[in-house]
C-alpha cells in the first residue's frame, strides 16, 4: 500500500538557519506530493505542491523536488523565522485514486529568535 | 472564496451520546473529504464524496459512523454512541474537479468525548 515517511520532530532551530525536513514515500505509479502546514489551534493549509517527477514546488521561501529515483520529496528553506513554528505534514494523492490522501505523521518545527 | 468551513470547532460530550458535525466546502467544489486526526498523528482518510455520491469509506468508519452530502453541498459526519476512542480533530476538504489532487482543509472540529 501507499505510505509516507517524514522525519520526526521536534526540529529545534535558531532564526535564519537552514531547515531540512526528509520525506519519503512508497506508492505504485505517479502520485503527487503534498506539503502542508498546521499552525497551532489551525486546520492544514497547502503549502506547495508537485505532480510529477523532477518537479519542484515553492511558495513562501520553503521549496520541494520530487524526486522519483529516490522517492523523496523532501522540504527545505533557506532562512526560518520564528513565524514557521508549525507542524509539517508531508502527504501523496495516489494517481488515480485522488480521495485518498495519505500523510506522514508531521514533523515539528521549533524556531527561536 | 471563503475557504472550507466546519461546525462546531469545538464539541464535549458524554460516552454514548450521538455527536454530527457540519462542513462547508469551497464553493463549486464538487468533491469533499473526512478525515480523523489525532494528537501527534498525520491525518487519516475516513470518506470522501463526489457530489452527493459517496464515493469510498475507509475501515477506519465503523457502523457507528455515517456521513452524507445530500445536496452535492455541505456534509455532515455522525457519530452514533459515542466512544472514547473516538475524540480526535475530524478535519474535512474539498476539491474541485480541475485540480482533483489538491484538497484544500476546514479549521476542523475537535472532539472530546468523556
Amino acid at each position: 500500500g501507499n505510505s509516507v515517511t517524514q522525519m520526526e520532530g521536534p526540529v529545534t532551530l535558531s532564526e535564519e538557519a537552514f531547515l531540512t525536513i526528509n520525506c519519503t514515500y512508497t506508492a505504485t505509479g505517479y502520485p503527487s506530493l503534498f506539503w502542508y502546514v498546521q499552525y497551532p489551534g489551525e486546520g492544514l493549509q497547502l503549502l506547495l505542491k508537485a505532480t510529477k517527477a523532477d518537479d519542484k514546488g515553492s511558495n513562501k521561501g520553503f521549496e520541494a523536488t520530487y524526486r522519483k529515483e529516490t522517492t523523496s520529496f523532501h522540504l527545505e528553506k533557506g532562512s526560518v523565522q520564528v513565524s514557521d513554528s508549525a507542524v509539517y505534514f508531508c502527504a501523496l494523492s495516489p494517481f488515480g485514486s485522488w480521495g485518498k490522501f495519505q500523510f506522514g505523521a508531521g514533523t515539528q518545527v521549533v524556531v527561536t529568535p | 472564496d471563503t475557504g472550507v468551513s466546519q461546525d462546531p470547532r469545538h464539541k464535549i460530550t458524554k460516552r454514548g451520546q450521538n455527536v454530527t458535525f457540519r462542513c462547508d466546502p469551497i464553493s463549486e467544489h464538487n468533491r469533499l473529504y473526512w478525515y480523523r486526526q489525532t494528537l501527534g498523528q498525520g491525518p487519516e482518510f475516513l470518506t470522501y464524496f463526489q457530489n452527493e455520491a459517496q464515493l469510498e469509506k475507509s475501515r477506519l468508519l465503523s457502523d457507528r459512523f455515517s456521513a452524507e452530502r445530500p445536496k452535492g453541498s455541505f456534509s455532515t459526519l455522525e457519530i452514533q454512541r459515542t466512544e472514547q476512542g473516538d475524540s480526535a480533530m475530524y478535519l474535512c476538504a474539498s476539491s474541485s474537479s480541475g485540480e482533483q489532487e489538491t484538497q484544500y482543509f476546514g479549521p476542523g472540529t475537535r472532539l472530546l468525548v468523556l
